[in-house]
């Protein structure tokens, strides 16, 4: 069936750098991407989105940069602080199905 | 501005006993979704709704039945509670092909 993967569990990054999650995605149908943070007893909170008509879009710190052709998606944050340690989803949705759905995460943990 | 709201955000249940979670959303939001979360694992969908008076399955909805009778709320029950059903439950809701709005959880264990 569709599902959306990570290929690390966990990424260990120090306080400043920049850190990189990425997510591979199986439907090459899927036409909208988001990424949620989700801190530890709380929902998911919306990071970022991005259609498939774009490869890149940029927010305040992040960055989303999208694959098509390897089917694979990537959250960059800039200047990583200890506020975003913390377990990060990638969610892709298909047109027509109505459905989102969700990788099995990735923790990130900034070191001071 | 509260968004999505979950209640009850915490129940104890033994084995065999029914209850409902109840997800509220003030965004005029046509689509609603509720998800499970285990420890160590991503949001797997169990059902979903498109709109009023609609309801879908989703990856995991044997044990649970939901009802939309209003565009607002969104019913999600468990028919006879099992330890397997032990969870946090997530509802979320969104406007067509946008982004999915989440409430805070609601945390079940059953005995």
């Amino acid at each position: 069936g569709e599902s959306v993967g990570l290929h690390l569990p966990t990424l260990s990054v120090q306080e400043g750098d920049n850190s990189i999650i990425n997510c591979a995605y199986s439907n090459s149908a899927s036409d909208y991407f988001i990424w949620y943070k989700q801190e530890s007893g709380k929902g998911p909170q919306f990071i970022i989105d991005i259609r498939s008509n774009m490869d890149k879009r940029q927010g305040q710190r992040v960055t989303v940069l999208l694959n098509k052709t390897v089917k694979h998606l990537s959250l960059q944050i800039a200047a990583t602080q200890p506020g975003d340690s913390a377990v990060y989803f990638c969610a892709e949705y298909t047109s027509g199905t109505y459905k989102y759905i969700f990788g099995t995460g990735t923790r990130l943990k900034v070191l001071a | 501005n509260a968004g999505v709201t979950q209640t009850p955000k915490f129940r104890v249940l033994k084995t065999g006993q029914s209850m409902t979670l109840l997800c509220a959303q003030d965004m005029n939001h046509e689509y609603m979704y509720w998800y499970r979360q285990d420890p160590g694992m991503g949001l797997r969908l169990i059902h979903y709704s498109v709109g009023e008076g609609t309801t879908a399955k989703g990856e995991v909805p044997d044990g649970y039945n939901v009802s939309r009778l209003k565009k607002q709320n969104f019913l999600l029950g468990l028919e006879s509670a099992a330890p397997s059903q032990t969870s946090v439950y997530f509802c979320a809701s969104s406007s067509l092909a946008n982004v999915l709005t989440f409430g805070a959880g609601s945390r079940l264990t059953v005995l």
